[in-house]
């Protein structure tokens, strides 16, 4: 199993442009989640997801979007990039939301927004 | 949004000695993890705490759920150099099982 991709692993872009972050899992995992991480900081959710077209804002879901149309899939879409979304974003998956079911990680994409 | 207090911010110590953090939270917490991010990777499960005074370990680590329910411990024993990484905190309300809040982690650094 490749458990959490993310592509791509590196991107900047300039303030305006959008994007798409990819995130895929082959666990078969119902629970979806972004995170993104600034320098020296703890992980932020920014969105998650319970399964096949069910999704929910996190911490800090402004200036982002999500769609969940399977199970593997779960892109997290930027539509105005602007500097303050400069910062290393995760994507992790998981068989249920309480705690014993743990969280795998992707390994990150970094984003900087110039 | 929730704060995890986590400290130190970083540690720089010599392989073979012993290394303690700590995480804490004006909020109750139901389950505290901790986590290692080795660089360029996404972060690690190392151990899941979900009752107040439980004390877990896995191989040289040893967690401690917080009597109080909002604060976490975490112990290395005997370091070794692939020990350096950063190490993360994370807990879940008590009233809200669909998000974890991540501390601002402990970088550690181990000197052979």
């Amino acid at each position: 199993n490749a458990g959490v991709t993310q592509t791509p692993k590196f991107r900047i872009l300039k303030i305006g442009q959008s994007m798409t972050l990819q995130c895929t899992q082959d666990m078969n995992h119902n629970y979806m989640y972004w995170y993104r991480q600034d320098p020296g900081m703890g992980l932020k959710l920014i969105y998650y997801s319970v399964g096949a077209g069910i999704t929910d804002k996190g911490e800090v879901p402004n200036g982002y979007n999500v769609s969940r149309s399977t199970t593997e899939d779960f892109p997290l879409r930027l539509e105005l990039a602007a500097p303050s979304q400069t910062s290393v974003y995760f994507c992790a998956s998981s068989a249920g939301l309480a705690a014993y079911n743990e969280q795998f990680f992707g390994p990150g994409t970094r984003l900087t927004v110039l | 949004g929730q704060q995890l207090n986590q400290s130190p911010q970083s540690m720089f110590i010599q392989e073979g000695e012993d290394v303690s953090m700590n995480c804490t939270s004006s909020s109750i917490f139901n389950t505290w993890l901790w986590y290692k991010q080795d660089p360029g990777e996404g972060p690690v499960l190392l151990i899941a705490l979900y009752k107040a005074g439980e004390l877990t370990s896995n191989g040289r680590l040893t967690a401690q759920f917080g009597i109080t329910r909002k604060d976490s411990f975490l112990n290395i024993s005997a370091s070794i150099p692939s020990d350096v990484g950063i190490y993360f905190c994370a807990g879940q309300l008590y009233y809200n099982f669909n998000k974890f809040y991540f501390g601002s982690g402990t970088k550690l650094n181990v000197k052979p």
